[in-house]
């Protein structure tokens, strides 16, 4: 099945930093989407972005889908980004699978 | 419009006993998802059913079932509980599933199995 990759499975950041999250992916795929999990384990999900370029205030999301990549990017990070950033994707006519994830954590 | 429903938040069991989550999606949404989240193994894909159908299945022993219904409510079922089991079961709800479109995920039913 395919495989996905998340990097850095750790990051720690001071309030105010920015950071980049990369999503690498092994095979060609019809749906990408980055989640963030809540401290109650709900997944909110950020962007549907199966290719292109999107924003949403602080953050944007790029996804190369020719070259099976994707990078979320958090601006002037605060500390209720804290959490667990999640890549999910799906191959044509499959169900989404997801990344190990990574854990950021913003301290004040 | 209302969001997925996940029911109940938690629940603690016995082992050896079985366990029934439902899932209520989003209204029109007729695919819903269950995933199932543990710190050694990540988030895995249990099922998939769409219009009362599992149409796929993730690498589960046979105790994990589904069922979907007519107004595309879902339940899973858990029989013969382990205490591997223990897990956050989150059900994601879209249009047509099958990886097409945006999937919403509910809040989770946290299962501790003692």
């Amino acid at each position: 099945g395919i495989q996905v990759e998340q990097s850095p499975p750790d990051l720690i950041l001071q309030e105010g930093a920015n950071s980049t999250l990369r999503c690498n992916f092994s095979d060609s795929v019809n749906n990408l989407q980055w989640f963030h999990q809540n401290p109650w384990g709900q997944l909110i999900n950020l962007f549907y972005i199966p290719s292109g370029t999107k924003q949403n205030g602080r953050l944007s999301a790029t996804t190369v889908a020719t070259e099976r990549y994707s990078l979320l990017y958090i601006s002037s990070s605060q500390t209720t980004d804290s959490g667990v950033y999640f890549c999910a994707v799906a191959p044509y006519n499959n169900d989404m699978r997801f990344g190990a994830g990574t854990r950021l954590t913003v301290k004040p | 419009k209302a969001g997925v429903t996940q029911t109940p938040r938690y629940l603690i069991k016995t082992r050896g006993q079985q366990v029934t989550l439902s899932c209520s999606p989003i209204s029109g949404h007729r695919s819903v998802s269950w995933y199932q989240q543990t710190p050694g193994q990540g988030l895995q894909f249990l099922f998939e059913y769409f219009s009362e159908t599992q149409r796929n299945k993730g690498n589960f022993p046979g105790r994990f079932s589904g069922r979907q219904f007519s107004n595309s409510r879902s339940e899973m079922n858990v029989s013969t509980l382990e205490l591997g089991d223990s897990a956050l079961y989150l059900c994601a709800s879209s249009l047509n599933g099958r990886g097409q479109g945006s999937y919403t995920f509910g809040s989770g039913t946290r299962l501790t199995v003692v």
